[in-house]
């Protein structure tokens, strides 16, 4: 089976920082995505993590640990136009040719000024 | 390229009705997805292609679904007899990719969100 579980919500400031968790139980492993999605939008690529570590993009950083199923998604400098859904969302090989991302429910971030 | 495109981005049917999506991918990219995304949730895959063969489907796909890519460019996803239970955002996405290893990033398209009255 495969679970993917992430908070509903969260609020922070503009300006700091937050963290998004999401823990996974999958039967197969090959990568771990964040993805944005902002209301009515499509999904945006934001980063891959497939080694243990932190892997740092501008504002944004993941981290894995692949021991514990866990990664986070860490966002700094908080801007209103970070409100959005943040989904993560695991490569899960199962069959011969299987490569399809299984996705959390997201977790929808609302920056307050 | 102008990325991945969805058409028609809307459609309102009625219980009963066929309906059908098309997604036009990245035109260098092999691999083409579909996914399902109702409120709040995340996307649910449904079905994937490499080139126009289809790989894998989801057991929850029922058979009133059937997605093709007849010449390994373009796909369409029909939905025969259509029910309220298939209202939703149907998002397509595509990505070049060989074998199992490897980074397998996804370019979706902005879906076409179907509602069934």
């Amino acid at each position: 089976g495969q679970n993917i579980d992430q908070p509903t919500e969260m609020t922070a400031t503009e300006g700091a920082i937050v963290q998004i968790n999401c823990t996974y139980q999958t039967s197969g492993f090959n990568g771990l995505f964040w993805y944005q999605q902002h209301a009515g939008e499509a999904p945006t690529f934001l980063s891959y993590n497939v080694l243990d570590g932190l892997e740092e993009k501008g504002r944004f950083s993941s981290f894995l640990s692949r021991s514990k199923g866990y990664s986070y998604l860490l966002l700094k400098e908080l801007q209103m136009k970070d409100s959005a859904s943040y989904l993560c969302a695991v490569d899960a090989p199962e069959e011969e040719y299987g490569n399809k991302l299984v996705f959390g429910a997201g977790t929808i971030l609302r920056v307050k000024s | 390229d102008t990325g991945v495109s969805q058409d028609p981005r809307h459609k309102i049917t009625k219980r009963g009705q066929n309906v059908t999506f098309r997604c036009d991918p990245i035109s260098e990219h092999n691999r083409l997805y579909w996914y399902r995304q109702t409120l709040g949730q995340g996307p649910e895959f449904l079905t994937y292609f490499q080139n126009e063969a289809q790989l894998e489907k989801s057991r929850l796909l029922s058979d009133r679904f059937s997605a093709e890519r007849p010449k390994g460019s373009f796909s369409t996803l029909e939905i025969q007899r259509t029910e309220q239970g298939d209202s939703a955002m149907y998002l397509c996405a595509s990505t070049f990719k060989v074998g199992k290893s490897g980074a397998n990033v996804l370019t979706f398209g902005a879906g076409s969100r179907l509602t069934v009255l």
